[in-house]
């Protein structure tokens, strides 16, 4: 079946404007998780929607970031009054199960620079 | 709270020559271990992992990583390495039990030489 899909693959904006990204997880799968790749911090995790429960924001940089999961499938990340340290590759990841392990299988994320 | 430490941030091999991309864990609970790779303007990709059983754990393309809880490590090697195995590897733990976000390392960048 189909993987991990994300639009847009590429996003050029202005500082100060705002973004919209979006993701597309397994068919099925309960858990999303949003994380961000950047030159200078790496890997970092941002959030994580589990079915219904109230996600996990813990690692959301700032309040101009935010996450929706609409019906509990595809998921949508707004970053507010975007700054040129929001440069990164943005990835979700999408996994099967609540409980215990479960890959998590990940998009092929969308590049943002902020200019 | 987890930490991930990949001490080397490159390494530079030769085609055919062994390889150990070192990767060390800090937790105060128990933690599955994972190694993604990363190939060239591709996504990551799951490849292998730890979670219980065998300290050794192996991926089909001939890499091993060997968990080792008391010196809190989870190294990757591979006997003989090819040029397609040119990529940015990231080890990563989340806490046991759970499907919780993972915690990644900084990332080694692995330049097979022909």
């Amino acid at each position: 079946g189909a993987g991990v899909s994300q639009s847009p693959s590429n996003k050029v904006t202005e500082k100060g404007k705002d973004v919209e990204l979006r993701c597309d997880p397994i068919s099925g799968h309960t858990a999303l998780y949003w994380y961000r790749q950047s030159l200078g911090q790496g890997l970092e995790f941002l959030i994580y929607f589990q079915g219904n429960s109230a996600p996990d924001k813990s690692g959301l940089p700032s309040d101009r970031f935010s996450a929706e999961r609409t019906g509990g499938s595809v998921s949508t990340l707004t970053i507010q009054r975007t700054q040129q340290e929001d440069s990164a590759v943005y990835l979700c990841a999408s996994s099967s199960t609540s409980g215990g392990f479960s890959e998590q299988y990940f998009g092929p994320g969308t590049r943002l620079t902020v200019t | 709270a987890q930490s991930v430490t990949q001490l080397d941030s490159q390494v530079p091999v030769f085609e055919e020559a062994p390889v150990e991309l070192r990767c060390n864990y800090s937790s105060s609970v128990s933690v599955y271990l994972f190694w993604y790779v990363q190939y060239p303007n591709q996504g990551l990709q799951l490849l292998l992992k730890y979670l219980s059983g065998s300290t050794l754990v192996e991926s089909i393309n001939g890499f091993e990583a060997e968990f080792n809880k008391s010196q809190t490590s989870f190294h990757l090697r591979k006997p003989s390495v090819h040029i397609s195995d040119t990529a940015e590897y990231f080890c990563a733990v989340t806490p046991s039990g759970s499907a919780r976000q993972l915690t990644f390392g900084s990332g080694t960048q692995l330049t097979v030489l022909p």
